[in-house]
């Protein structure tokens, strides 16, 4: 156990949708990342957050968008949701912006868009 | 572009030694990462390196030379649970991570 939690672990919805997914990073961590990981694209990072800030930017679609509460716990808000959306949507924390430090990883949300 | 090559699977036995390459060419770099993914779990966070030479840590070592854009993981004493897919990752100038498209390993008695 990582000590990330991610709600909820499956996610069944259709086209045109919007979905949350959340993310609970370890006690103390400020650093909060999330990736996409499909069949055919591989592990894709999406975006970091740092304390409530934005850090960094990936492959993150204009329908997607997240943030970072004052409690460090995150959000990522799927929207105009298309068949290839379907994918495991994994969070990660960390305890500072990086370097090199240990990213632990949650469970991820299994998301499938019919 | 940005690319990271990386194989797509190997095989080796166990009690062996392998090592997974890794080629990146990227727009600036400020660190490589090696994770480790067995399947249906989360990946798992191994090694960093940001300068030249040998990283180790236990059985696993990762080596970067940035100059010609190569890293390499390597495993030693292999065993079965090692049978898992290896990502190789780099951080760019903008602080985004691009991912490889992972080396399955398949270790064999």
């Amino acid at each position: 156990d990582s000590g990330v939690t991610q709600t909820p672990k499956h996610l069944i919805t259709a086209t045109g949708q919007r979905v949350t997914l959340r993310c609970s990073p370890r006690s103390g961590d400020l650093s909060v990342y999330w990736y996409q990981q499909s069949l055919d694209q591989g592990l894709q990072f999406l975006i970091q957050y740092y304390n409530g800030e934005e850090r960094a930017k990936g492959n993150i679609l204009e329908r997607f968008s997240a943030q970072q509460f004052p409690d460090l716990h995150s959000e990522l808000n799927l929207s105009s949701l298309e068949l290839g959306d379907s994918a495991l949507y994994f969070c990660a924390s960390s305890e500072t912006s990086g370097g090199g430090e240990t990213q632990y990883f949650g469970p991820g949300t299994r998301l499938l868009v019919l | 572009g940005q690319n990271i090559d990386q194989p797509t699977e190997m095989t080796a036995t166990e009690g062996a030694i392998v090592q997974i390459n890794c080629t990146y060419q990227t727009s600036g770099f400020n660190g490589l990462f090696w994770y480790q993914q067995h399947a249906g779990e989360a990946p798992t966070f191994l090694s960093y390196n940001v300068l030249d030479g040998l990283e180790e840590k236990g059985r696993f070592s990762s080596f970067l030379s940035r100059s010609k854009g190569y890293s390499y993981l390597l495993l030693k004493e292999l065993q079965m649970k090692d049978s898992a897919s290896y990502l190789c990752a780099v951080r760019d100038n903008g602080r985004k991570l691009i991912f490889g498209q992972g080396t399955e390993l398949s270790v064999k008695p």
